[in-house]
């Protein structure tokens, strides 16, 4: 089984600061992890994935994250905010880049303060 | 990106009264579509699986005659909440599977029964 924990619900940041997101995965089969945003009432947007290549994956909107193996983590990173990074970002687990469903987890909302 | 579809966006209805949601994948074949559910403030539960042509596969604790999935073609599977309740209320997402195993997400359906 596959399980994703999201740490901090709410993350809040200034303009300009470093966002960090943090996720930390279980898998019993090499991972495929992926990061979505979430903006009120939409859908999700794909912001990144590792599907087992570079351990650092770079994205849209300047984010990037690093898989490391030795820790299960897969921590969503982007060096200056902006006002329009605000939304809910899911971090997902699946056991491959598209074939079975992902597993999400909770969600961590980021508030960027002016 | 490949482009997923769902109608309508929104929907208020009745208690008692059934729904459909349509979702469809606009520029490719899709013989797997997933369908999740996000409730308030909370992440996304896969639902259920859709395949073209085949009966749905539902996650344990959905109940298959209350939320009927339908793939009839490759590019649409529409999911029916009959005789909905207040408790139905959410939001519905749904995923579509490229033929290259790629998964894209629907801008999601709110649904708010009265």
């Amino acid at each position: 089984a596959q399980s994703v924990t999201q740490l901090g619900s709410h993350v809040s940041v200034s303009e300009g600061a470093l966002v960090l997101l943090r996720c930390n995965y279980s898998s019993s089969v090499p991972p495929y992890l992926f990061w979505y945003v979430q903006y009120p009432n939409q859908g999700l947007q794909l912001l990144l994935k590792y599907t087992s290549a570079a351990t650092l994956v770079k994205g849209i909107n300047g984010f990037e994250a690093e898989f490391k193996k030795s820790e299960t983590s897969f921590h969503l990173t982007k060096p200056s905010a902006h006002m329009s990074d605000a939304a809910e970002y899911f971090c997902a687990v699946s056991e491959d880049s598209g074939n079975t469903p992902l597993v999400f987890g909770k969600g961590t909302r980021l508030s960027v303060i002016a | 990106g490949a482009v997923v579809s769902q109608h309508p966006s929104w929907v208020i209805c009745k208690s008692g009264t059934s729904v459909k949601i349509e979702c469809r994948s606009l520029d490719f074949q899709a013989t797997t579509m997933f369908w999740y559910r996000q409730f308030p403030k909370q992440s996304l539960m896969l639902m259920a699986t859709s395949n073209e042509g085949s009966k749905a596969t539902y996650e344990q604790g959905v109940e298959k005659d209350k939320f009927l999935i339908n793939h009839a073609s490759l590019t649409l599977s529409t999911l029916t909440v009959t005789s909905a309740h207040p408790e139905d209320s959410s939001f519905y997402i749904c995923s579509a599977r490229t033929p290259y195993n790629e998964q894209f997400f629907g801008p999601g359906t709110r649904l708010t029964v009265l």
